[in-house]
């Protein structure tokens, strides 16, 4: 089957450091990509990783451990606005749909 | 800048009623677009992908009759709720692979359905 986990919520203070994890199961790999998605809105893309290690872009970082079926998102210098859900998803071949986790519910409280 | 738009971004309509949702590519072709359903807490559940000038794709468990799709050009996929019930109420995003980013969707910003 294809499994996709996350922390359903998290909290944390401006311009602390928060790592979201996620672990998958697919029955392909192609990608690990993660989005933002505030309350209403569609999510927009973050990041994406389909080699091990880590991509850094600002204030948040994305890694990526294919042996291990495990990924996070660490986000930096925590700011209100990053309040949102945040999205895994693992693209399972290429040109098909993504397959997301529930999202994690981030909250930053000043 | 935008990359896909949809139309309406919220409807409230009458149980029975049908709706139609517009999906666009504003500055590229796109052959393939998916359709997904959020429900409130929820993630995003892919119910199509639809295919230009051919049928769509549906996944399990989701009524084709019901859920309309056309993808009669390479901007444009409409996807239509038919007789329209309360249970149906929910989220409706659509997206596209602009091939720019390997497999990176881009969303539109989504349609809020309310069944009354």
């Amino acid at each position: 089957g294809q499994n996709i986990d996350q922390p359903t919520e998290m909290t944390a203070t401006e311009g602390a450091i928060v790592q979201i994890n996620c672990t998958y199961q697919t029955s392909g790999f192609n990608g690990l990509f993660w989005y933002q998605q505030h309350a209403g809105e569609a999510p927009t893309f973050l990041s994406y990783n389909v080699l091990d290690g880590l991509e850094e872009k600002g204030r948040f970082s994305s890694f990526l451990s294919r042996s291990k079926g495990y990924s996070y998102l660490l986000l930096k210098e925590l700011q209100m606005k990053d309040s949102a859900s945040y999205l895994c998803a693992a693209s399972n071949q290429a040109g098909t749909a993504l397959i997301f986790g529930k999202g994690t519910t981030l909250s930053v409280s000043s | 800048g935008a990359v896909v738009s949809q139309h309406p971004s919220w409807v409230i309509c009458k149980s029975g009623t049908s709706v139609k949702i517009e999906c666009r590519s504003l500055d590229f072709q796109a052959t393939t677009m998916f359709w997904y359903r959020q429900f409130p807490k929820q993630s995003l559940m892919l119910m199509a992908t639809s295919n230009e000038g051919s049928k769509a794709t549906y996944e399990q468990g989701v009524e084709k009759d019901k859920f309309l799709i056309n993808h009669a050009s390479l901007t444009l996929s409409t996807l239509t709720v038919t007789s329209a019930h309360p249970e149906d109420s929910s989220f409706y995003i659509c997206s596209v692979d602009k091939g720019d980013v390997v497999d990176t969707q881009y969303f539109g910003p989504g349609t809020r359905l309310t069944v009354l």
